[in-house]
């Protein structure tokens, strides 16, 4: 089965630049999706195929997407972009939806 | 606007079925698939299945195949979510989700979560 491997934890001090990677084997070559989860809600698409960002979601929010890994890049963090954030793939060969095990921010 | 409302908790004996349902408006139920995805308690998000409510096509995680069972009503909006031979690891919470654009395996609207307790 296709693995996304993600940090468990990325720290940042508020106004630096956050980046989350999501390691695949040839996740390039896959749209790659990003969800931000905060404590007791449901998931909020912050990112979609790649790099497209949905409306109402900051300009801050940007992604990338090349050979075996992916980043979700958080620029000028604030306190309250502080949540776990899973990557997602359609894997294709297998016909089945992954996530990553989800990288918990911390605004230091 | 688009909402997705699932049903309420749930305390469920190992061993038994539960049946989730999620009722969908401000779009047209028919026009875009539903997932489900579970996340047990501290744990990360996992992918349950999808139903196509337009032709009841079904796709089901590996894991599941055997014991997951979606299910939709059009005339109500509704896709039903129904697990059985709940083990102590069925406990979770369980989301649907519209997949935001057809094909595309990414969801812009979430529910707001069935609790799923195992108890004896």
């Amino acid at each position: 089965s296709y693995v996304l491997t993600q940090p468990p934890s990325v720290s940042v001090a508020p106004g630096q630049t956050a980046r989350i990677t999501c390691g695949g084997n040839n996740i390039g070559r896959e749209n790659v999706h990003w969800y931000r989860q905060k404590p007791g809600q449901a998931p909020v698409l912050v990112v979609y195929e790649d790099s497209g960002r949905p409306s109402g979601i900051p300009e801050r929010f940007s992604g990338s997407n090349s050979g075996n890994t992916a980043t979700l890049t958080i620029s000028r963090v604030e306190a309250g972009d502080e949540a776990d954030f899973y990557c997602q793939v359609w894997h294709s060969s297998s016909d089945h939806l992954v996530f990553g095990g989800g990288t918990k921010l911390t605004v230091l | 606007q688009v909402l997705l409302v699932q049903s309420g908790t749930e305390v469920k004996k190992p061993g038994a079925s539960v049946k989730v349902s999620c009722k969908a408006s401000g779009y047209t139920f028919t026009g875009h698939h539903i997932y489900w995805v579970r996340q047990a308690p501290g744990q990360g998000l996992e992918w349950v299945g999808w139903i196509n409510p337009y032709s009841r096509d079904t796709n089901y995680a590996q894991r599941f195949q055997g014991r997951v069972t979606l299910t939709r009503d059009t005339s109500i909006s509704t896709a039903y979510m129904e697990l059985s031979r709940l083990t102590y690891d069925d406990a979770a919470v369980y989301y649907c989700a519209r997949e935001a654009v057809a094909g595309g395996n990414f969801f812009d609207y979430w529910g707001q979560g069935t609790l799923v307790t195992v108890s004896s």
